[in-house]
């Protein structure tokens, strides 16, 4: 069955600065999602990554997605304070093909 | 847009009482899903649904039952609330798998707290 796992758990950044959010799996995953969730709030489609190579931009997220190395990377560029959220990647691969989260990575931008 | 809405933001129940949470989507969706979220834990899969009258057991379905007598309505029950069952609950509902777009639309969630 899908492992999912994300890292950074918890991550502190600046505004203004760069980062990445990592999400390893390990089996084969035909597509890889990426959420948000604002505190208190529920889950927020950002992205679907289809294919090998695939990446999507949305203002300062970029994602993109290596099924040879079994990693999808979210980017953040330039933060600011509203991107602060936590960020879940998911994929294919329950019992039942249900999709799979990762753990989240908490972002908190702070001026 | 799709709308995945449910029956309540905030719940208090007691231990030992029946619990219903409801869930309706708009988009003539296939699939319906129920996730609890608990912090360190992520989201888990309790049961999820392909059709109606139609159920799957997820990953952690012990405690819990669901019903779907209508495509756009699915509903958790927790035939006897216990304590560990305080959680934030969330529905989600999606196309079939493999279609273009089976992206998972999640209500805006209900926080349960059993007393």
């Amino acid at each position: 069955e899908l492992k999912v796992e994300q890292n950074p758990l918890f991550l502190s950044m600046q505004e203004g600065k760069n980062y990445t959010i990592y999400c390893n799996y390990s089996t084969t995953s035909d597509r890889l999602y990426w959420y948000r969730q604002d505190p208190g709030k529920s889950l927020e489609s950002l992205f679907v990554l289809l294919s090998n190579g695939a990446v999507k931009q949305e203002g300062r997220l970029m994602a993109s997605l290596d099924t040879k190395a079994r990693l999808s990377t979210l980017h953040i560029t330039a933060a600011v304070h509203d991107l602060s959220a936590t960020y879940f990647c998911a994929g294919h691969g329950g019992s039942q093909g249900n999709l799979i989260f990762g753990k989240g990575t908490k972002l908190s931008v702070k001026p | 847009d799709v709308k995945v809405t449910q029956s309540s933001r905030y719940l208090v129940k007691r231990t030992g009482e029946k619990v219903f949470l409801e869930c309706v989507q708009d988009m003539d969706h296939e699939n319906m899903f129920w996730y609890r979220q608990d912090p360190g834990l992520g989201l888990r899969l309790i049961y999820f649904s392909y059709d109606v009258k139609m159920k799957e057991k997820g990953d952690i379905p012990e405690g819990y039952s669901v019903s779907r007598e209508k495509k756009e309505r699915f509903s958790l029950i927790l035939e006897s609330a216990s304590t560990n069952q305080t959680s934030m609950y969330l529905c989600a509902s999606s196309n079939r798998e493999g279609a273009p777009t089976d992206t998972q639309y999640f209500g805006p969630g209900t926080r349960l707290t059993v007393l």
